[in-house]
């Protein structure tokens, strides 16, 4: 299994950049990385994923590191709509699980 | 389109009833997932489903848990004789393909006292 971890809780300011981390060291080849966010009492939403290169669309930036050991999701302007529970998960090789972790609570701060 | 639709979206009962979920996927997606999410906490896998294969039910917690779901389409969620841990959100999702991108419902509210 890819286990995920990303820190607990992260502040940003509105109208700057918002670097949200995430180390999965344990990640296969073939696995991609999925960022999704939760915004209280909502389902969550799908953002963007990858699998080795950089990948850019409408909601944001994913950089993965050239070993696929870590990623860093990115909103290149954050508003305070963007206050949400981030998740970094990679499935399961075998059996089409998705392992949630915790995920990083980010406050945009006005 | 229409996204994953789930009802009802809150549900109080009482300690030893058996309640029954709903998931609507999206139309043509072919996996289906069930979570739950206790409240502050992350969503912890239930029941997955990919077409007419057997479902892989690792997840359940326990044997009062039990999931249907009928070709691509709607699924049920079934929780017997429900115990106050069993209260959290109920989380429905739906993908295109296994290990696709998944859109989520707006879940199930859950409340046993």
């Amino acid at each position: 299994d890819a286990k995920t971890t990303q820190p607990p809780s992260m502040d940003c300011a509105e109208g700057r950049a918002a670097n949200l981390p995430c180390n999965h060291s344990t990640i296969s080849g073939n696995e991609y990385v999925y960022w999704y966010r939760q915004i209280h009492s909502q389902g969550p939403q799908y953002i963007i994923h990858g699998l080795k290169n950089n990948e850019t669309n409408e909601m944001a930036s994913l950089i993965i590191t050239e070993d696929r050991k870590s990623s860093t999701l990115i909103l290149p302007h954050a508003t305070l709509r963007d206050t949400a529970v981030y998740y970094c998960i990679a499935p399961r090789d075998s059996n089409y699980q998705l392992i949630w972790g915790a995920g990083t609570k980010l406050i945009i701060k006005p | 389109g229409a996204g994953v639709s789930q009802s009802p979206s809150n549900k109080v009962t009482e300690k030893g009833k058996d309640v029954e979920l709903r998931c609507d996927p999206i139309s043509g997606h072919t996996a289906l997932y069930w979570y739950r999410q206790r409240l502050g906490q992350g969503l912890e896998f239930l029941i997955y489903f990919q077409g007419n294969s057997a479902p892989d039910k690792s997840g359940l917690p326990s044997d009062r848990f039990s999931a249907e779901r009928t070709g691509e389409s709607v699924s049920t969620l079934t929780i017997q004789r429900t115990q106050q841990e069993d209260s959290a959100v109920y989380l429905c999702a739906s993908s295109l393909k296994p290990r696709g991108t998944q859109y989520f419902g707006p879940g199930t509210r859950l409340l046993v006292l």
